[in-house]
């Protein structure tokens, strides 16, 4: 069965960086897109960015553009998401989710555990 | 982008009887290329990761219980689960995927036990 398994909870510091992977399994990696998407505290869902698995080309939510990097390693069916000068009010849970479709993008089938980051 | 508001923000409803989510697009999200609407449901019980219940607005995904059905076009959608159970106590988004980036959710609705 398809699997999204990310790494654990982090604590960061303000202006700090975080990278969070998200290891893949149970289909063939390179057939899908991967998304992020963060929940906030009591909030709702995030959208961040994708990074396509097969040739590693991303796009990402204008508000993060300049402050996420997605990116993957296809041999070890992992992908990341780097954010970079954290402030508080990107404490969340951060999720990865795959997502169906390959010429058009559409809904997220699978997700991650979510990996909670608290910046303070 | 398009914005998604649903209501109500919670609901009680009894064991066995009917729960009705709405959600509302700012736009339109069907689309007359394949006539379908391109609208998601999810659910996320507390401490888990949201999961895929529909997409297409009405097509149930696998192994999800046939008492959750989705509704609408165009820009109101509706989830209905027919008979409330306790393991559907949970909160339900819809998402919409038509017009993306960025892929936007509703701001979800809580749905508990009377």
């Amino acid at each position: 069965q398809v699997q999204l398994v990310q790494s654990g909870a982090e604590l960061m510091k303000p202006g700090a960086s975080v990278k969070v992977s998200c290891q893949a399994s149970g289909y063939t990696f390179t057939n899908n897109v991967i998304h992020w998407v963060r929940q906030a505290p009591g909030q709702s869902l995030e959208w961040m960015g994708w990074v396509i698995a097969s040739n590693g080309k991303t796009q990402y939510s204008r508000k993060f553009q300049g402050r996420v990097i997605i990116s993957r390693d296809a041999p070890a069916r992992t992908v990341y998401m780097e954010l970079s000068s954290l402030r508080p009010d990107d404490t969340a849970r951060y999720y990865c989710a795959r997502g169906v479709g390959v010429s058009t993008f559409l809904w997220f089938d699978s997700w991650g555990q979510g990996t909670l980051v608290t910046v303070s | 982008d398009i914005v998604m508001t649903q209501s109500p923000e919670s609901l009680a409803v009894s064991l066995g009887e009917r729960a009705t989510v709405n959600c509302k697009s700012s736009r339109s999200v069907f689309s007359y290329s394949n006539n379908n609407n391109y609208l998601a449901w999810y659910q996320q019980k507390p401490g888990q990761p949201p999961k895929l219940l529909i997409y297409w607005a009405s097509t149930r995904e696998s192994g999800v219980p046939d008492r959750f059905s989705g509704s609408g076009s165009g820009t109101d959608f509706t989830l209905t689960i027919s008979s409330l159970q306790a393991e559907d106590v949970a909160v339900y988004y819809c998402q919409q995927y038509l017009s993306t980036p960025p892929w936007t959710f509703g701001q979800g609705t809580k749905v508990e036990i009377k």
